[in-house]
């Protein structure tokens, strides 16, 4: 069974400060791990995957994360925030081994607030 | 803009009624994957389609159904409405199925069910 969790509701962060939003996953083997963002009324999008290879990966409107395999964690981060980044935040997870299911796990989502 | 198209963006119907959602996707895009998000369940995989078949089930009401026609849009059908499945039902698209092609957005159908 594939799952993914986001231990924070809510994350507050002062404008030019830089943000973290927390993700830990659990599979039976490789993780492919994404992160997606919501602003109000609209749909998710896309915003950075991790499938193999460098564990920074960079991704879109400055955003990185870093997969870190031995504590299966996959936190997303920016060095400096900015109030339009204030959105929900979603981490999702597919787990690699053949047979597994193929659809993406969401984890509840995570509330970023930049503060000017 | 994603390029997915969702319609209507709300619906206002009651309880035991039947409603229609509809999806066209990013052009190019074979796969259709319908979500459903709600307070307290969060973002729920329903069901995905793959060039006119299902392809993957999820947590998919037997009340619920879906299809995707020759065109590729697709079509949610949520029969015998009660309350509780009241919630935003969200519709992806990506290029391929099974790959780790980024999934596309619509924005939406509110379903208020009274």
């Amino acid at each position: 069974a594939q799952s993914v969790a986001q231990p924070e509701d809510q994350v507050n962060v002062a404008e030019g400060n830089p943000l973290t939003v927390k993700c830990t996953y659990s599979v039976s083997g490789n993780p492919y791990l994404f992160w997606y963002v919501q602003y109000p009324n609209r749909g998710l999008q896309f915003l950075l995957k991790y499938i193999t290879g460098d564990n920074l990966v960079k991704g879109s409107y400055g955003f990185e994360a870093e997969f870190n395999k031995s504590q299966t964690s996959f936190h997303l981060k920016k060095p400096s925030a900015l109030v339009s980044d204030s959105a929900l935040y979603f981490c999702a997870v597919r787990d690699a081994i053949s047979g597994s299911a193929r659809q993406l796990t969401f984890g509840s989502g995570t509330q970023l607030t930049v503060l000017p | 803009d994603s390029g997915v198209t969702q319609t209507p963006k709300h619906l206002i119907t009651a309880t035991g009624q039947r409603v229609t959602l509809r999806c066209s996707p990013r052009s190019g895009d074979l796969s259709v994957y319908w979500y459903q998000q709600s307070l307290d369940q969060g973002l729920q995989f329903l069901i995905q389609y793959y060039n006119g078949e299902e392809r993957a089930k999820g947590n998919i009401l037997e009340r619920f159904s879906a299809q995707q026609f020759p065109d590729l849009h697709s079509e949610l059908n949520l029969s015998s409405l009660e309350l509780g499945d009241s919630a935003l039902y969200f519709c992806a698209s990506s290029e391929h199925s099974g790959d780790n092609s980024p999934l596309h957005f619509g924005n939406g159908t509110r379903l208020t069910v009274t």
